[in-house]
């Protein structure tokens, strides 16, 4: 099976940077991807790495390593809209998303 | 187009009662998915559909059966309901496999008394 791990909560001030670690461990591994939830909202997909490396997209870039079954999620110039919770996702064989339990960002003024 | 819909929004039950949630999706998309989210916690996946007439088992599939007669809609439905059942149901879907951005729906908040 799947598992991930990644922090619980986060707590930063406008305009300050975030990193959001997740390692896993999984079989058949295809890549790792990121969604943002906020509360009572649906996830939404933000990023995918399948490769290792860093891929940027705006103020968030999602960075991988397949050998230390390890990454990252930054969020830059952090805005109070920002707030809510990061959930990482391993593709593995069998067409499926397994989810980590979510990281619940705070941003404060 | 409206993405992914599901219906209804909120639903409360009598334990043994039984129910259909709906998902339907118009982006023409093969894969659907059923998860559920338990306060605090990350998506479970239940059951999957990697295209119509076809369904597979997730993570958490007992409790629950799922059909996908039509491409564009996927069924879950739970025969006897329990207090363990309570929780928030989340439809997917995607373009192809699991490493395809899924889109989700807004969720349907069920309560199981």
């Amino acid at each position: 099976g799947q598992s991930l791990e990644q922090p619980s909560e986060v707590t930063a001030v406008e305009g300050a940077i975030v990193q959001i670690n997740c390692t896993y461990q999984t079989s058949g591994f295809y890549g790792l991807s990121w969604y943002q939830q906020h509360d009572g909202g649906a996830p939404t997909f933000l990023s995918y790495n399948a490769l290792d490396g860093l891929e940027e997209t705006g103020r968030f870039s999602s960075f991988l390593s397949r050998s230390d079954s390890y990454g990252y999620l930054l969020l830059q110039e952090l805005q109070m809209k920002d707030s809510a919770s990061y959930f990482c996702a391993v593709s593995a064989a069998g067409n499926k998303l397994t989810f980590g339990g979510g990281t619940r960002v705070l941003v404060k003024p | 187009n409206a993405g992914v819909t599901q219906t209804p929004k909120f639903r409360v039950l009598k334990t043994g009662q039984s129910m259909t949630l709906l998902c339907a999706q118009d982006m023409n998309h093969e894969y659907m998915y059923w998860y559920r989210q338990d306060p605090g916690m990350g998506l479970r996946l239940i059951h999957y559909s990697v295209g119509e007439g076809t369904t597979a088992k997730g993570e958490v599939p007992d409790g629950y059966n799922v059909s996908r007669l039509k491409k564009q809609n996927f069924l879950l439905g739970l025969e006897s309901a329990a207090p363990s059942q309570t929780s928030v149901y989340f439809c997917a879907s995607s373009v192809s496999g699991s490493y395809n951005e899924q889109f989700f729906g807004p969720g349907t908040r069920l309560t199981v008394l």
